[in-house]
């Protein structure tokens, strides 16, 4: 069955500290793979978005990798800061399946960052 | 202007009751979105407008009914919810249905009592 995991639901760090948060999936072949912040009764806000040919993505203190051989995208924040505490979501796009451009949403990592 | 606007913020409504929800956005994008979010859930989505004509409705009850007036509006139509529809109502809009990022507005807070 086709299935979308975020390594876990909550995670605890430290200012300063890289966040990496992980986004797997199986039976899925996405063209692209997109990242979203969704802060507590808030829409999610488009952060990154990297395609199937692309190995890595970054914005500022922000960098995604997609490897499609391990099913796998790691999306990192470095030197973290409080304000980035929400939850973060991976996307992934169906275009290359029957589905046209729909996009399906992992479950969420909560990410808090700690003074 | 990059803003997806929602209306209203927050809806109690019975069940008998006949309410919409309202979503603009003047960024001159085609494709727009209703995505239903339950507590400590992902976004799922219920329906996909492209050009102003329904391509997807993900088997969503009639309940709920969509309609696209014009390429910034998009309306969803309630009509005998259950207490199990109350969630966060999501509109988003793209460039294009595809290869696009996903512009989201605040959300509807629905309770059906």
């Amino acid at each position: 069955s086709q299935k979308i995991e975020q390594n876990s639901e909550a995670l605890n760090i430290q200012e300063g500290k890289t966040a990496t948060l992980t986004c797997n999936y199986t039976n899925y072949s996405p063209a692209y793979l997109q990242w979203y912040r969704q802060d507590p009764g808030r829409g999610p806000v488009f952060l990154l978005l990297i395609r199937e040919n692309e190995k890595e993505k970054r914005k500022e203190r922000l960098k995604v990798t997609f490897d499609t051989t391990l099913k796998q995208s790691l999306f990192h924040i470095t030197a973290s800061q409080p304000a980035d505490s929400a939850t973060y979501l991976c996307a992934l796009d169906l275009s290359l399946e029957a589905q046209g451009g729909k996009l399906i949403f992992g479950q969420g990592t909560e990410l808090s960052v700690k003074p | 202007d990059t803003e997806v606007t929602q209306t209203p913020k927050h809806l109690v409504m019975g069940m008998t009751n006949k309410k919409s929800l309202k979503c603009e956005q003047h960024m001159g994008h085609r494709a727009m979105y209703w995505y239903k979010q339950k507590a400590k859930k992902p976004p799922e989505l219920m329906f996909v407008y492209s050009y102003e004509k329904l391509s997807i409705n993900e088997s969503v009850p009639s309940r709920f009914s969509p309609e696209c007036p014009n390429s910034s509006l998009l309306n969803l139509h309630l009509h005998a919810l259950q207490p199990e529809d109350s969630a966060l109502y999501l509109c988003a809009s793209s460039q294009e249905f595809g290869t696009y990022e996903q512009y989201f507005g605040p959300g509807t807070r629905l309770t059906v009592t």
